[in-house]
């Protein structure tokens, strides 16, 4: 069974800092991965959706990239803004089915 | 594109009485529409898988008989809390994939709350 885990749990940064956020994953046999962001009480915005061929995507300020072998993955965010807060949540695909999500990060970002 | 809309986006209501929310991809066609759960702090568990003109298939441990799941269209799905308790408490997201994309990419709505009395 697939499992997702993302570590840290929580993340406060200042304005302006280059943060990472971790994913891993323990089965590697994925069709793809996406990294969303959840806003309180909101559903998901799906930022970046990388293939199980692929390596990294870039969208902006964020940069993900899957290392399947290993089953890891990370988001990048550059420059981060007040407006970046929000959880960021991991999930992997084992097929062209549904998505095993991992339990988010929590991400302040203070000015 | 690819916007999923719920309805409502929050639903207070007494024990014992059944609730229906809506599920509908706006701007494109999905076979496929999946319902989540989300409690406090927590990630999002996956109730059940509910393809276009078929029966929902439902993940172990979800009552189909408690949570009735319709995909009566390409852009349509409604998932009915029936006989609504306290314990069914949550946030409801749907999410759907299109028809014609292999990508396998997954866009969400926007959450359904449901509170119980």
């Amino acid at each position: 069974k697939q499992e997702v885990t993302q570590i840290p749990a929580a993340l406060s940064v200042p304005e302006g800092e280059n943060l990472v956020l971790n994913c891993s994953f323990t089965d590697s046999a994925i069709y793809n991965l996406q990294w969303f962001r959840q806003d309180p009480g909101k559903g998901l915005t799906s930022l970046l959706l990388i293939q199980s061929s692929q390596r990294e995507q870039t969208s902006g300020r964020l940069n993900a990239s899957l290392d399947k072998s290993s089953g890891r993955s990370t988001l990048y965010i550059a420059a981060s803004q007040p407006g970046d807060s929000a959880t960021y949540l991991c999930a992997v695909s084992s097929g062209y089915s549904t998505l095993t999500f991992g339990k988010g990060t929590m991400l302040l970002v203070s000015p | 594109g690819a916007v999923v809309s719920q309805h409502p986006s929050w639903v207070i209501c007494k024990s014992g009485t059944s609730v229906k929310i809506e599920c509908r991809s706006l701007d494109f066609q999905a076979t496929t529409m999946f319902w989540y759960r989300q409690f406090p702090k927590q990630s999002l568990m996956l109730m059940a898988t509910s393809n276009e003109g078929s029966k929902a298939t439902y993940e172990q441990g979800v009552e189909k008989d408690k949570f009735l799941i319709n995909h009566a269209s390409l852009t349509l799905s409604t998932l009915t809390v029936t006989s609504a308790h306290p314990e069914d408490s949550s946030f409801y997201i749907c999410s759907a994939r299109y028809r014609d994309r292999n990508t396998g990419e997954l866009f969400f709505g926007e959450g359904s709350r449901l509170t119980v009395l």
